[in-house]
């Protein structure tokens, strides 16, 4: 079974530029989750896709990080403009279903904003 | 609403010592909680998870945990650790629709 895919594995920006991050859940994986994860803290949610509609998305910063999840499958995660705290680890998860199930995690995407 | 906490934000243990990791969760109802591992390098993947049942939970390569209801507690163990267990250890429990994860402890092992 693959798992899920990220890409790009790291990035490096400008403050006041814009990144995106993709990601490809495991097949047949209706729930997708978004997660920053700041060094030395455990990971926090950004937004929860449940097929392509969102479920919550309280901890996403709308003023600059937007994300879609196209065709309940693939999803992209937008930053615009970064700011230096924005430097994350940004994971992508994905399970069966929403709830106490197993998420199946990415190899994550490391974003330093300079 | 359910959270959890660790304690232990870095331990340093010699190969072939005894491993237990503090979690503490928040009470909520029904208690549901996993311990999520991320080696160096790869990905955060689940190593034990408690829903219901025996409190004493097994999970991959020799770990252990105990749901202890009283003390509010699920302690992660390993009676013998070993250098290829260096990594982070995330305590995590599911809140509404998602999982709430606490903060890590880096388990650093010395050969």
């Amino acid at each position: 079974e693959a798992g899920v895919a990220q890409s790009p594995r790291y990035k490096i920006i400008e403050k006041r530029q814009s990144v995106a991050f993709w990601c490809n859940p495991i097949s047949g994986h209706a729930t997708l989750y978004w997660y920053q994860q700041i060094l030395g803290q455990g990971p926090k949610l950004l937004i929860q896709f449940q097929n392509n509609g969102v479920v919550d998305d309280s901890q996403l910063p709308k003023d600059r990080f937007s994300a879609e999840r196209l065709k309940g499958v693939d999803s992209t995660l937008k930053i615009q403009p970064a700011k230096l705290e924005d430097s994350a680890v940004y994971l992508c998860a994905s399970s069966l279903a929403s709830g106490p199930y197993e998420q199946y995690f990415g190899p994550g995407t490391r974003l330093t904003v300079t | 609403a359910q959270s959890v906490s660790q304690h232990n934000h870095h331990v340093i243990l010699s190969e072939a010592a005894s491993l237990e990791l503090g979690c503490n969760y928040s009470y909520g109802g029904t208690v549901n909680l996993f311990w999520y591992v991320q080696y160096p390098g790869q990905h955060l993947q689940l190593l034990l998870k408690y829903f219901s049942g025996d409190p004493l939970v097994k999970g991959i390569k020799g770990f252990e945990a105990e749901f202890i209801k009283s003390k509010f507690s699920f302690n992660l163990r390993k009676p013998s650790v070993q250098w290829s267990d260096t990594a982070e250890y995330f305590c995590a429990v599911p809140r509404d629709d998602k999982i709430i994860f606490g903060k890590g402890t880096r388990l650093h092992i010395l050969p």
